[in-house]
């Protein structure tokens, strides 16, 4: 079946690592996804990856992926009270389908 | 770019009202999707257009009834919703529905708040 799941909160202090993390059921999962919600908003595509890689790095963002475990992360360097919002990890495993994690909830204290 | 528009920011209806939720993409994407989304909670698929036609249908009750009249605009039409309907709704749009070297990446609008007195 396919499942997604994410802890609800994560907290740090401003200036340091934020690591999210999400486990999924599915292995034919071809492509995993980050999106970033903040309040009132709609759902921002923050990155993807694809499931032959084992990392992904994007500025301040390094995606860890580790097919075996079916465990994939989310690192934010440096994070910033601007990266309070809530994370969905996402895949895609039938067509036009994405299944959802929960969501974490980041919140950045100065 | 990788804008989905949605119109209207916030909608308030009453339990009779009629109303639609517009959505628009100029990507040249042949996928697009309706979402509804509660509060601290993940988005619900309820629709799936695929080159203009419905794909996907999650069972949604008929008192919303989506059009794509277009590839490039999404409709949902609301008729006779009731409190419980209340929710952020989302578009989003995709390359494609199949499963294909990213094709799939969908890109979300920024939602109608609706909210059914």
């Amino acid at each position: 079946g396919e499942d997604v799941e994410q802890s609800l909160f994560l907290s740090v202090r401003e200036g340091d690592s934020s690591v999210i993390n999400c486990t999924y059921t599915d292995s034919s999962s071809t492509y995993l996804y980050w999106y970033k919600q903040e309040p009132g908003a709609g759902l921002q595509l923050l990155t993807y990856i694809f499931s032959n890689m084992d990392m992904k790095q994007d500025q301040r963002l390094t995606v860890l992926l580790n097919k075996k475990d079916k465990h994939l992360s989310l690192r934010i360097a440096d994070t910033q009270t601007g990266d309070s919002a809530i994370y969905f990890c996402a895949e895609n495993t039938n067509a036009g389908k994405s299944t959802f994690g929960d969501g974490t909830t980041l919140t950045v204290k100065p | 770019d990788t804008e989905v528009t949605q119109t209207p920011k916030h909608l308030v209806m009453g339990m009779t009202n009629k109303k639609s939720l517009k959505c628009e993409q100029h990507m040249g994407h042949r996928a697009m999707y309706w979402y509804k989304q509660k509060a601290k909670k993940p988005p619900e698929l309820m629709f799936v257009y695929s080159y203009e036609k419905l794909s996907i249908n999650e069972s949604v009750p008929s008192r919303f009834s989506p059009e794509c009249p277009n590839s490039s605009l999404l409709n949902l039409h609301l008729h006779a919703l009731q409190p419980e309907d209340s929710a952020l709704y989302l578009c989003a749009s995709s390359q494609d529905m199949g499963l294909a070297g990213g094709q799939e990446t969908q890109y979300f609008g920024p939602g109608t708040r609706l909210l059914v007195l």
